[in-house]
């Protein structure tokens, strides 16, 4: 059964620095990996989506990696602002189609 | 487009309770899929549809829920009776697949539930 998770569970830092949040999975025969924000009472917002055949996918300020074989994820966030602070959640997509999440690392960038 | 529309928002019921959510996915995707997210679980998948057909319901906690997507453009799921230990947020959220591919899944603002 997959296992999707995310370290550390929270994450605060100063406003502009850089950040990596990492992301890990058991089984590695997934089809692609999502990385999610989450504010607080919203909904999922998609941030990059990367192919199981893809090592990166880059978006502003936002890059995620994918290393499948070792079952990991990490995602970077550069010159980080206080507008970036959210819950950040990672899920991996079977053959199936389902997506299964970790259970997030909570970031806040402090001014 | 609007996006994963749903409905109600918010829903406050007493146990014993039927609740139904509605769900409509976004136009010209044909994968629709239910979650629910609370504190202690995390978000799980409890059920999700591929043109209009249920595919894997096994996150489908028991018996007292059940879902249907009557057509390409609507889904709902129901909890009846309702129990305390349901109160989530439960997510609709719908992606394209095609060809053996699937797309990004767009998510809904959520239908935060609680049972008293």
């Amino acid at each position: 059964k997959q296992e999707v998770t995310q370290i550390p569970a929270a994450l605060s830092v100063p406003e502009g620095e850089n950040l990596v949040l990492n992301c890990s999975f058991t089984d590695s025969a997934i089809y692609n990996l999502q990385w999610f924000r989450q504010d607080p009472g919203k909904g999922l917002t998609s941030l990059l989506l990367i192919q199981s055949s893809q090592r990166e996918q880059t978006s502003g300020r936002l890059n995620a990696s994918l290393d499948k074989s070792s079952g990991r994820s990490t995602l970077y966030i550069a010159a980080s602002q206080p507008g970036d602070s959210a819950t950040y959640l990672c899920a991996v997509r079977g053959s199936q189609g389902n997506l299964i999440f970790g259970k997030g690392t909570k970031l806040s960038v402090k001014p | 487009d609007a996006g994963v529309i749903q409905s109600p928002r918010h829903e406050v019921t007493e146990m014993g309770q039927e609740v139904t959510l509605r769900c409509k996915p976004i136009s010209g995707h044909n994968s629709l899929f239910w979650y629910r997210q609370t504190m202690m679980r995390g978000l799980e998948l409890l059920i999700y549809f591929n043109n209009n057909v249920p595919i894997d319901d096994s996150g489908m906690p028991e018996d007292r829920f059940s879902a249907k997507m009557p057509n390409a453009s609507f889904s709902t799921l129901k909890i009846q009776p309702s129990e305390p230990r349901d109160s989530a947020v439960y997510f609709c959220a719908s992606c394209l697949w095609g060809g053996g591919a699937w797309e990004t899944q767009y998510f809904g603002p959520g239908t935060r539930l609680l049972v008293l």
